[in-house]
């Protein structure tokens, strides 16, 4: 059964801070997701990750992925309040179902 | 366009009540997904359906928990006997079509259940 490992849980910054959050597989991801959930709300799709060594940008957002495909990373420059949030990473496994990380708790303070 | 409509947003129900939860998936949408969440918890899957069938139901408790998404109307979270151990946000999920790489699901905002 495929795991994923979020770390921090929690993380709590000054806006302006840059700031990483990881996502680790016990295997081989296929393809693997980036959500924000904010309090009170459904997750929301950041960007999907498919290809080992994939970067890519979403404004002040940075989503890597591993060479090997077994972790992935989000950078976070200039943190602003409005990035507050809960991120979870998802796979879809073979029977297109999402597994989804604890998450990172993420609170920038203004 | 609206998106995924759920409701009610907050349900409170005693112990031994029933509880419904209801789930309107976007325009076009024909997949369903059910998950819950506990605080500080990432989702857990329950159950997939499509219009009149449940495709995989293998993360519901087989007893007490039901679920469908007939031809008209929305998609129902049944949980009969509700316990306190029930008491989390139940979040729908729908797609128009399973499987393709980059698939992007579409969350409504979630039910919170809580049983007291």
């Amino acid at each position: 059964t495929q795991l994923l490992e979020q770390s921090p849980q929690f993380l709590s910054i000054q806006e302006g801070e840059n700031l990483t959050v990881y996502c680790n597989s016990s295997s081989v991801f296929s393809s693997l997701q980036w959500y924000r959930q904010e309090p009170g709300e459904g997750p929301v799709l950041l960007v999907t990750v498919v290809t080992g060594g994939e970067v890519k940008k979403l404004k002040r957002l940075t989503f890597q992925f591993g060479d090997a495909r077994k972790d992935s990373s989000l950078h976070i420059t200039a943190a602003q309040p409005g990035d507050t949030g809960l991120y979870l990473c998802a796979e879809m496994d073979s029977n297109y179902q999402l597994i989804w990380g604890a998450g990172t708790k993420l609170i920038i303070k203004p | 366009n609206a998106g995924v409509m759920q409701n009610p947003r907050h349900l409170v129900r005693r112990r031994g009540q029933e509880a419904r939860l209801r789930c309107s998936p976007m325009k076009g949408h024909s997949h369903v997904y059910w998950y819950r969440q506990l605080p500080e918890e990432g989702l857990k899957f329950m159950v997939y359906l499509q219009k009149e069938n449940i495709i995989d139901e293998s993360g519901m408790p087989k007893e007490r928990f039901s679920a469908e998404f007939p031809k008209e109307g929305p998609s129902i979270l049944r949980i009969q006997q509700v316990v306190r151990g029930d008491s989390a946000a139940y979040f729908c999920a729908s797609s128009p079509a399973p499987g393709v790489t980059n698939e992007k699901l579409f969350f409504g905002s979630g039910t919170q259940l809580s049983v007291l």
